[in-house]
C-alpha cells in the first residue's frame, strides 16, 4: 500500500480482555517499530523488528505485551489481560535501511 | 534513560507571526528529528539533523542541531492556519533509522487567523 496501515483504528476492550493490533508496513520496508503514545505525551518506544527478527524489546512495559512479525512483513502487537493503564494510541512505523521511518495513523485503545 | 524537554508546552500565535520552539536533552544525541502530529494521525517527519551545529531549512521551517548535541530548536516563519498541531523533537543515538527514536513531550501550536 501507499503508507503504513494499522487496524483497527479504534478498539474498546474490557479490563482483562486480550487484544491484538495489526500493522501493515510499507512494502519492502525492513525495519518496523511499535510505539505507545499516552494522551498528551510523546510516543514511547516499545519494540523494533528487522525483518522477522525482534532486535529490541526493551520498551515493552510488561510481559503482558508481546509482538511478532513472523514473515518479516505484517506485525501484530498483542496485549494480554488488558489494564486501564494500557489505554493509549499504539503507533507503528516502518523504514528502509537508513531512511526516515513512516508512521501509521495508530490504533486508539481504550480499556474500560 | 534519555529524556527530552520541550518548551514552550503550548503556544497561541497570530497568523503571520514567526514561531520558535526548543528542545533540550539530558544526554547527547547524534541525530535530531522534528515531527509534526495532527489529530488522529501519526507523526510526520519535518526535518532531520545529523551534525552538531547543522542548520537546515525546509520551506518556512528552520532547525538547528546544537553544538553540545544536547539541544535543538525549530523556527517556523510566517505561520499559517495549517501549521496548527503538535510538534515533537526527537533524538537518536545513531544516524540510521535502525536506532530507536526518543520523543519529547511536544509543543502544541495554535494559530489564530
Amino acid at each position: 500500500g501507499a503508507g503504513v496501515s494499522q487496524s483497527p483504528r479504534y478498539k474498546v476492550a474490557k479490563r482483562g480482555q486480550d487484544v491484538a493490533l495489526r500493522c501493515d508496513p510499507i512494502s519492502g520496508h525492513v525495519s518496523l517499530f511499535w510505539y505507545q503514545q499516552a494522551l498528551g505525551q510523546g510516543p514511547e518506544f516499545l519494540t523494533y523488528f528487522q525483518n522477522e527478527a525482534q532486535l529490541d524489546k526493551s520498551g515493552l512495559p510488561s510481559d503482558r505485551f508481546f509482538a511478532e512479525r513472523p514473515e518479516g512483513s505484517v506485525s501484530t502487537l498483542k496485549i494480554q489481560r488488558t489494564q486501564q493503564e494500557d489505554s493509549a494510541v499504539y503507533l507503528c512505523a516502518s523504514s528502509l535501511a537508513v531512511t526516515e521511518a513512516f508512521f501509521g495513523q495508530g490504533t486508539r485503545l481504550t480499556v474500560v | 534513560g534519555q529524556q527530552l524537554n520541550q518548551s514552550p508546552q503550548s503556544m497561541f500565535i497570530q497568523e503571520g507571526e514567526d514561531v520558535s520552539m526548543n528542545c533540550t536533552s539530558s544526554s547527547i544525541f547524534n541525530t535530531w528529528l522534528w515531527y509534526k502530529q495532527d489529530p488522529g494521525e501519526g507523526p510526520v517527519l519535518l526535518i532531520a539533523l545529523y551534525k552538531a551545529g547543522e542548520l537546515t531549512s525546509n520551506g518556512r521551517l528552520t532547525a538547528q542541531f546544537g553544538i553540545t548535541r544536547k539541544d535543538s530548536f525549530l523556527n517556523i516563519s510566517a505561520s499559517i492556519p495549517s501549521d496548527v498541531g503538535i510538534y515533537f523533537c526527537a533524538g537518536q543515538l545513531g544516524k540510521t533509522s535502525y536506532d530507536k527514536v526518543i520523543f519529547g513531550p511536544g509543543t502544541s501550536l495554535s494559530v489564530i487567523p
